[in-house]
């Protein structure tokens, strides 16, 4: 089946210790987003790649970057995690920014 | 720029009761709609979606209509199932060159036995 698959489900980090997060997708979509969602919040959009255009959202932290090497992959780096970066981050893609998105099961992000 | 309301949770039924989740929204132009279900510690899924006025969609007996002129997108389901339990998002698209996805806080659902 055709999926967005998000390695690994649970990662725990250090305060201040990078940290990638991968997300994979089969449905070859052109464009993949980056949510993150805290404990009984909705998800807020970080930023998203329409093919290789990184568009970032005004208020996502410097501390968050991300890379779209390929059409399938594509990672989120956080620089320097604080213990508020700790949630939920969520995957997703759409065949174009105006179509339905495909969100992947989610990477749980612990700083300790 | 857009916004959603939705009916606030906690939302506590018996098996087999019926289920409605208000959802209105403000937004840009003419949005498409759509409900995605949460399952605990899992990411969102896709419910239903409708992609213009007087649409219905559907999907697992949950429907939900979408009204322009009420500007809402409310949920419904007949007969709940215990496996429903999950938070619930209304979400609109819209925008205008740069597209949007607004979720709504989330109304979570329990269905007791």
């Amino acid at each position: 089946d055709a999926m967005v698959i998000q390695n690994p489900r649970y990662q725990v980090t250090q305060f201040g210790k990078p940290v990638t997060l991968s997300c994979s997708q089969t449905l070859n979509h052109n464009v993949m987003y980056w949510y993150q969602q805290k404990s009984s919040q909705a998800p807020k959009l970080l930023f998203h790649y329409y093919d290789k255009d990184f568009n970032n959202e005004a208020d996502t932290p410097d501390n968050f970057q991300s890379r779209r090497p390929n059409t399938s992959f594509c990672f989120l780096d956080i620089r320097s995690p604080g213990l508020g970066d700790a949630a939920m981050y969520l995957c997703a893609t759409s065949r174009g920014s105006s179509y339905e998105q495909y969100f992947g099961p989610g990477t749980r992000l612990t700083v300790t | 720029g857009n916004s959603v309301t939705q009916m606030e949770g906690p939302v506590t039924l018996s098996e087999e009761a019926f289920l409605t989740i208000n959802c209105t929204y403000t937004a840009t132009g003419y949005p498409s709609l759509f409900w995605y279900v949460q399952y605990p510690g899992e990411g969102l899924q896709l419910l239903l979606k409708a992609t213009k006025a007087d649409d219905k969609g559907s999907n697992k007996g949950f429907e939900a209509t979408y009204r322009k002129e009420t500007t809402s997108f409310h949920l419904e389901k007949g007969s709940v199932q215990v496996s429903d339990s999950a938070v619930y998002f209304c979400a609109p698209l819209s925008g205008a060159g740069s597209y949007q996805l607004t979720f709504g806080k989330g109304t979570k659902l329990s269905v007791i036995p």
